[in-house]
């Protein structure tokens, strides 16, 4: 039973397109974020979502846009997409979003943009 | 701007020695520092967190020291073991940031059998 889960693992697509990455957790957790870990290995924070509701929004392009249906679910969306966006983007979950709340990551998806 | 530093890429350690991983941060509103644990193909793990009212917190065979002053933290890893092979991301926040955590770059840990 798998925590957080990501699909796909891998996405491969050319410059232009539009995509989807869906994030999935079973925890029961009312927090959410998406993470961007680019090729100098920083992991950064994009967004953040509390009971469905957008609480931190980095400076992220609005070509990047996170949908969540349920408190259980947070998709990114990424239009017209560009090579600098190649990266890993983790999901991860957490009770709460105060210091204490631990942070549960999925395991990644690896988007290649050719 | 890094605002959370892993100077050191890489470390390598004998099976049964103490590892140290080495973190600053810049940024003196941090009061909330964590260390995750990733394998490859997997996301990062929670590894252990010590607040600023704290110098030091252990647990099993993990403890971190934090020097406030010198904007420094360190993870130690008693006695270390193959299955510890992994990369060590610092992570930093404060109170009232709304659990967003900076991290670092990262370290890679290999312990030798």
């Amino acid at each position: 039973d798998t925590a957080v889960s990501q699909t796909p693992k891998y996405l491969v697509t050319q410059m232009g397109n539009d995509k989807s990455i869906k994030c999935e957790q079973n925890l029961g957790h009312d927090t959410m974020y998406w993470y961007k870990q680019d090729s100098k290995k920083f992991l950064k924070i994009m967004f953040s979502y509390n009971n469905k509701e957008l609480i931190i929004n980095e400076t992220v392009p609005n070509r990047f846009s996170p949908k969540s249906p349920d408190k259980a679910h947070l998709n990114l969306h990424i239009n017209s997409l560009e090579l600098g966006d190649s990266a890993v983007y983790f999901c991860a979950s957490s009770q709460g979003f105060f210091l204490e709340d631990t942070q549960y990551f999925g395991p990644g998806t690896r988007l290649t943009v050719l | 701007d890094q605002q959370v530093k892993q100077n050191s890429p890489s470390l390598s350690v004998q099976e049964g020695r103490i590892s140290i991983l080495n973190c600053d941060y810049t940024n003196s509103m941090f009061d909330y520092f964590l260390w995750y644990k990733k394998y490859p193909a997997e996301g990062p793990t929670f590894l252990i967190s010590i607040s600023s009212i704290k110098d030091k917190n252990e647990d099993g065979r993990f403890t971190v020291f934090l020097n406030k002053s010198a904007k420094h933290l360190s993870l130690h890893i008693v006695p270390s073991q193959p299955g510890d092979s992994a990369v060590y991301f610092c992570a930093a926040s404060f109170t009232g940031a709304n659990s967003k955590l900076t991290f670092g770059k990262g370290i890679t840990l290999s312990v030798r059998p």
